[in-house]
């Protein structure tokens, strides 16, 4: 199996700020990444697919980046709206694999 | 617009079965996979399986052979999952999710808690 590491495990950014999110698959996934957001009660949302492709809807302050086997999120200034619990996928392979996910507060 | 709507909360005696729900709509049925993912506390997601809902394909994490079978009724653009052999183990919620190849869209999930 893909294994997916996710850093940090939590995160904690003042509004405005701009917030990096790290995913590293333990081999070459050939951008098959995507990244979703979940907030409290609620299912996860697809933000970025193909590693860089914003999903229709999802606000353009998220971005990602990566390849081979490191991969990014970015989210520029950051807003309230954006406090939730997020995580990288490799579709690759199977079985799909899920990173541990990154936490998201407010300072 | 896409919706994938799942059954109801499940609470199960161990050593049964119970078989989850998830009907499609806003898409035709049988143009993307369905998959099945469970999520715990403790162990994040898991990917349980994929089903093609027009031949009626599978491919299963080889941790959750034996335990899921997926099935779908094109009859009336629903997935299936039954889950066997219940233990506290499998106390997750449970969501369907449709892919292209990314999860573009999931079903609200579904609390299954086994309890004697």
């Amino acid at each position: 199996d893909i294994r997916m590491t996710q850093s940090p495990a939590s995160l904690s950014a003042s509004l405005g700020e701009t917030v990096n999110i790290e995913c590293l698959a333990s081999e070459d996934i050939y951008s098959d990444l995507a990244w979703y957001q979940q907030k409290p009660g609620k299912s996860p949302q697809l933000l970025i697919y193909n590693a860089n492709s914003l999903q229709n809807g999802v606000p353009s302050r998220f971005s990602g980046s990566g390849s081979g086997t490191q991969y990014s999120l970015k989210i520029n200034s950051l807003q309230s709206e954006d406090v939730a619990t997020y995580f990288c996928q490799q579709y690759n392979n199977y079985p799909r694999t899920f990173g541990g996910g990154t936490k998201l507060e407010l300072k | 617009q896409v919706q994938l709507q799942q059954s109801g909360a499940e609470l199960v005696k161990p050593g049964t079965s119970v078989k989850l729900s998830c009907k499609a709509s806003g898409y035709t049925f049988t143009s993307n996979h369905m998959n099945w993912i469970k999520q715990t506390t403790g162990q994040g997601l898991e990917w349980i399986g994929i089903i093609n809902p027009g031949s009626g394909g599978t491919s299963y994490n080889v941790k959750f052979k034996g335990k899921a079978t997926l099935t779908v009724d094109k009859s009336s653009s629903t997935a299936f999952m039954q889950l066997s052999s219940l233990t506290p183990e499998d106390s997750a919620v449970y969501y369907c999710a449709r892919s292209p190849w990314e999860l573009d869209y999931w079903g609200q999930g579904v609390m299954v808690t086994v309890s004697s």
